[in-house]
């Protein structure tokens, strides 16, 4: 299995903060990356597929960047209703995994 | 807008065998763009990917479950279904079904989960 490390496991922050959250994959994925955002009860929602592309309605203040196997995951101005826990997930070869999450809290 | 929606035994004994279904509604799952697949999460813990199958036979399972998975597909009732055997404590967690983009290999769509304890 691919294995997806992310870090950091937990961030705090301040609302107009930019967040950054990074992911690397154990071997070569391409660009077959993509990133959920989950709230507590809830289940995740798609950000961003393909490392770069935004999914439909999501706001620009989210995007995505690659270098090799390093990931990466940007909110530009942190807003109150993005305080969540982000996944990261490869798509290159089943099974699919995700990275164990980080959790963006209130500072 | 497709919907999916999981039902099943919020409680199961351990040894016996998990059963879920899924419910879809607003597309069909003849659609050939589309893996219908099942993802858990442990209480408090990241995300797993169990198996996921395509209405032409396509099937793949994670090898972690493979020996204890089966995911099927019911054409006609627009559903699909898990069956997790010989279950144990490790199988608590909550059971999502989901809708992934051939194409992209990514959940555009997910039920809202349920949760399944292994107790007896």
């Amino acid at each position: 299995d691919i294995q997806m490390t992310q870090s950091p496991s937990s961030v705090s922050a301040s609302v107009g903060d930019r967040v950054t959250i990074t992911c690397r994959a154990s071997q070569g994925i391409s660009n077959w990356l993509a990133w959920y955002q989950q709230k507590p009860g809830k289940a995740p929602k798609l950000l961003i597929y393909a490392a770069f592309t935004l999914h439909s309605g999501v706001p620009s203040r989210f995007s995505g960047s690659t270098s090799g196997t390093d990931f990466t995951l940007t909110i530009s101005s942190l807003q109150p209703e993005d305080f969540a826990t982000y996944y990261c997930q490869q798509a290159n070869s089943f099974p699919w995994t995700f990275g164990q999450g980080t959790k963006v809290e209130i500072k | 807008q497709v919907q999916l929606q999981e039902s099943g035994p919020g409680l199961v004994k351990p040894s016996q065998t998990l059963s879920l279904t899924c419910t879809v509604s607003g597309g069909s799952i003849s659609s050939g763009g589309y893996y219908w697949t099942w993802i858990r999460q442990h209480p408090g813990k990241g995300l797993e990917w169990i198996a996921y199958t395509h209405y032409s036979g396509t099937t793949d399972y994670n090898p972690s479950l493979k020996s204890r998975v089966t995911i099927s597909l019911d054409t006609s009732k627009n559903q699909f279904s898990l069956k997790l055997s010989s279950v144990t404590a490790a199988d608590t967690a909550v059971y999502y079904c989901a809708r992934v983009s051939i194409t992209i290999k990514v959940v555009g769509q997910w039920g809202q989960g349920t949760l399944v304890t292994v107790s007896s």
